[in-house]
């Protein structure tokens, strides 16, 4: 099955700081989603990409589906953003999302 | 805004015993999931549900699970027997086909004593 990795694995910030996050898929995708899960578990939909470019406030992310990543960034990070980030990707053949390995992020003041 | 909710929120349950964690997806979705995550580890697929039936699991989807959607709003998740193993926090989701965006409930985490 499809390879999705994450990087970095863990990320410290300080806040008002920016980052990238990166997400690499072995195979061709069809959807790709970005989430991040709050210290109380739920998954809170980011960005639904599988191409391009999209933005949303302090948060954009671009998908370069012939090369098989896509790139979260997070601009002027808060404490509020603290979490786990995932991608999740669909492939053609069936209707699951594969989820990513997750980059651990923590904002501190 | 349109919300999948998930009841309840947290479960105890015996080892052995049988629980069934409830769904309510989007209303105009068609295709449904479950997804669960042990604590520290990514989402993993459990299974997809479409027209009334199961179009899609995965290799843990054994035979001590089921899926059901027993009315036109609710889809349920059954564990029979469960196992220390079982623990884990439980993701339904829905969408309205299947390669457009899913969007996920708030969970419901399981733990089997």
């Amino acid at each position: 099955g499809i390879q999705v990795e994450q990087s970095p694995p863990d990320l410290i910030l300080q806040e008002g700081a920016n980052s990238t996050l990166r997400c690499n898929f072995s195979d061709s995708v069809n959807n790709l989603q970005w989430f991040h899960q709050n210290p109380w578990g739920q998954l809170i939909n980011l960005f639904y990409i599988p191409s391009g470019t999209k933005q949303n406030g302090r948060l954009s992310a671009t998908t370069v589906a012939t090369e098989r990543y896509s790139l979260l960034y997070i601009s002027s990070s808060q404490t509020t953003d603290s979490g786990v980030y995932f991608c999740a990707v669909h492939t053609g053949g069936g209707n699951k999302l594969t989820f990513g390995t997750g980059t651990q992020l923590k904002v501190e003041l | 805004e349109p919300e999948v909710t998930q009841t309840p929120s947290h479960q105890v349950t015996q080892m052995g015993q049988e629980v069934i964690l409830r769904c309510v997806p989007i209303s105009n979705h068609l295709y449904f999931y479950w997804y669960r995550q042990i604590l520290g580890q990514k989402v993993e697929f459990l299974v997809s549900f479409y027209n009334n039936e199961i179009s899609e699991k995965s290799e843990i989807f054994d035979d001590q699970f089921s899926v059901e959607r027993p009315d036109g709003s609710n889809f349920t998740l059954k564990i029979r027997s469960t196992k220390l193993e079982d623990s884990a926090m439980y993701f339904c989701a829905s969408s309205s086909d299947s390669v457009t965006e899913a969007f996920f409930g708030q969970g419901t985490r399981l733990t089997v004593v």
